[in-house]
């Protein structure tokens, strides 16, 4: 497909072990970010990907949260250690990044730590 | 502090009737707007974008905005709502000052009675 893909789509996993969510952006586009949607929380900031540049990393919450991007087009979200405060759906979006806010989403990665 | 609100956080209009949600932000310029919508299970979309010129824009789906500096706002409208309509809206912005992380409100949630 053309749009932001996501996987898994759902993700259960017991508390203290490691997740891996992965984003394939949309082809061409050089901006690709990272939210975490929550109840209570809305939608937050998590990182930042733009061309070759230093990722924007200030909305990661801990340091048991990590993110790349390789080659400059999939990105996986790495948690370590998950917590139980760590259930969310893991949002990923991309852009051409010469559009401010403009951003395509896919439709998330749901993570459930027992 | 900078910030972005939408005071309303449940709305419930008749299939047919009008809709204003609103949004309000606090920032030292006028930031780049957005509003975004996310229908259940669904991805965010964007509806509409406001950089600068005229005030009032159109969006897809049916839908406009309208930015009023004096007020700091910048709320949505739909002169008649669809069944379809009922999702979740998000009011976002981007620092003119530089940068391209967008920042979302808290959300209002739209029901839609038939």
């Amino acid at each position: 497909g053309a749009g932001v893909s996501q996987s898994p789509s759902n993700k259960v996993t017991e508390k203290g072990k490691d997740v891996e969510l992965r984003c394939d952006p949309i082809s061409g586009h050089t901006a690709l970010y990272w939210y975490r949607q929550s109840l209570g929380q809305g939608l937050e900031f998590l990182i930042y990907f733009q061309g070759n540049s230093a990722p924007d990393k200030s909305g990661l919450p801990s340091d048991r949260f990590s993110a790349e991007r390789t080659g400059g087009s999939v990105s996986t979200l790495t948690i370590q250690r998950t917590q139980q405060e760590d259930s969310a759906v893991y949002l990923c979006a991309s852009s051409l990044g010469t559009h401010p806010g403009e951003l395509f989403f896919g439709e998330g990665s749901r993570l459930t730590v027992l | 502090a900078q910030s972005v609100t939408q005071p309303d956080i449940h709305i419930t209009v008749s299939e047919g009737a009008s809709l204003e949600l609103r949004c309000n932000y606090s920032y030292g310029a006028t930031p780049y707007l957005f509003w975004y919508v996310q229908s259940p299970g669904q991805g965010l979309q964007l509806l509409l974008k406001y950089f600068s010129g005229d005030t009032l824009v159109q969006g897809i789906k049916g839908f406009e905005a309208e930015f009023k500096r004096s007020q700091s706002s910048f709320n949505l409208r739909k002169p008649s709502v669809h069944w379809s309509d009922a999702a979740e809206y998000f009011c976002a912005v981007v620092p003119t000052g530089g940068g391209n992380k967008l920042t979302f409100g808290t959300g209002t949630q739209l029901k839609v009675e038939l």
